[in-house]
């Protein structure tokens, strides 16, 4: 199975801040991975998909990259309406398998 | 707009058995992909079973596997889980989710509550 390492856990920023997540796959996945948003009892939303293409309707702000095995997500710009949990997913191959999640927190 | 709409789910006793429905519309559903993920209270998302658009192949997590079902009722707009021998560690809120021909979760429902527990 493939395992996907998050970091860091939780992170406490301030809005207007530049954040970036970070996901290393167990093995390479070249870019079969996504980047989703979940805010506390809701369900999780898809930002970014193939390691670096917008989901249609997700804000600029949000960009992803990397592939192989190391891959980012970055909001470029902090807004009060990020402040959610993320996670990455690979979609490599089954299982598919999800990061343990970032909390984003207000500083 | 897609919309996707889980049922079933309440408080079942250690051992019982659950049969989850997730209801689609707003799209083609025979043109998709289809997966159940679940979350348990305040831990992170476990993807637990896939489906291709026929039924015909299906994917399941080894924390899972052998007790539970996926189908889908493409006449019907309908995804189900069937759930047997459930345990504590199965109590989550579970998700059905669309998938993209690139496996990507693009919709997802409101998710379920399976609460077991005696």
């Amino acid at each position: 199975d493939i395992q996907m390492t998050q970091s860091p856990s939780s992170v406490s920023a301030s809005v207007g801040d530049r954040v970036t997540i970070t996901c290393r796959a167990s093995q390479g996945i070249n870019r079969w991975v996504a980047w989703f948003q979940q805010k506390p009892g809701k369900a999780p939303n898809l930002l970014i998909y193939e390691a670096t293409f917008l989901q249609s309707g997700v804000p600029p702000r949000f960009s992803g990259s990397g592939s192989g095995t190391d891959f980012n997500l970055t909001i470029s710009s902090l807004q009060p309406e990020d402040f959610a949990t993320y996670f990455c997913q690979q979609v490599h191959s089954f299982p598919l398998t999800f990061g343990g999640g970032t909390k984003v927190e207000i500083k | 707009q897609v919309q996707l709409v889980e049922s079933g789910g309440h408080l079942v006793k250690p051992g019982g058995s659950l049969r989850l429905s997730c209801t689609a519309s707003g799209f083609i559903f025979s043109d998709y992909y289809m997966s159940w993920i679940r979350q348990a209270p305040g831990k992170g998302l476990e993807w637990i079973s896939y489906i291709n658009i026929g039924g015909t192949t299906t994917y399941y997590a080894d924390s899972v596997k052998g007790r539970f079902t996926i189908s889908r009722d493409n006449a019907e707009n309908s995804l189900f889980l069937q759930m047997n021998s459930l345990t504590d560690e199965d109590t989550a809120v579970y998700y059905c989710a669309r998938v993209t021909r690139s496996f990507f979760f693009d919709s997802w429902g409101q998710g379920t509550l399976v609460a077991v527990s005696s």
